[in-house]
């Protein structure tokens, strides 16, 4: 089993850019696609980006995903921060055993 | 537009079984290259994946929840459903149904969630 280890908090300015990083712990994370989701205060989570770096139709293209080999890592970058974009964001991926693995979870703060 | 739809007891008491059902709607449960899967979400705490099925009945489970739980599928009533047994207040937590999407095991659409509560 393996995990996926994000930072716990992130914040930045309106009209900025904000990396959140994703790290596997073991396997590549090439090896198998990423997926991230952004869940506001009491909703269920939404997919804002699927397969590393494709987005679902609706999703703005201030959301970018990517993953790095060299440092193991998926990232999901937002440019051009709106305070609508503050909320938690969770990774996710997977392995032949275990369908779902979730990262703990990135609570970005726009202030 | 697919619908997933949450329905079941809100409070369960300590060892007993926790039984949620998902009714799938705008869609059929039987399309391939989906699986259908349940997550959880313990208050105030990140995503947890408890384990997705086919519409054959092929499983999938968490191997830290596996010897709980059991997800089975009826397709005549467009409907997948989650056992979790010897249930303990560490269970207590949003439970959300989502349409696993085989290729990429991405979960889209989720349903909006229900709070399942473990106590006496």
């Amino acid at each position: 089993n393996f995990m996926l280890t994000q930072p716990h908090s992130v914040s930045e300015s309106p009209g900025k850019t904000v990396t959140i990083s994703c790290t596997r712990s073991s396997g590549s994370i090439a090896s198998n696609y990423v997926q991230w989701y952004q869940q506001r205060p009491g909703s269920a989570p939404t997919t804002v980006i699927y397969e590393d770096n494709q987005r679902p139709s609706g999703v703005p293209d201030r959301f970018s995903g990517s993953i790095d080999s060299s440092s193991n890592s998926a990232s999901l970058t937002i440019s051009g921060l709106k305070t609508e974009d503050e909320a938690d964001y969770y990774c996710q991926s997977y392995d032949s055993s275990n369908r779902g693995v979730f990262g703990g979870g990135t609570k970005l703060t726009v202030l | 537009q697919l619908q997933l739809q949450e329905s079941g007891p809100g409070l369960v008491k300590p060892s007993e079984t926790l039984s949620l059902t998902c009714t799938v709607s705008g869609g059929s449960i039987s399309s391939s290259s989906y699986y259908w899967g349940w997550i959880r979400q313990p208050p105030g705490k990140g995503l947890e994946w408890i384990g997705s099925i086919y519409y054959s009945g092929s499983t999938y489970y968490n191997p830290s929840l596996k010897s709980r739980v059991t997800i089975s599928v009826d397709t005549s009533k467009n409907q997948f459903s989650l056992k979790l047994s010897s249930v303990t207040a560490a269970d207590t937590a949003v439970y959300y149904c989502a349409r696993d999407i085989e290729w990429a095991n991405w979960f889209d659409p989720w349903g909006q969630g229900t709070l399942v509560t473990v106590s006496s």
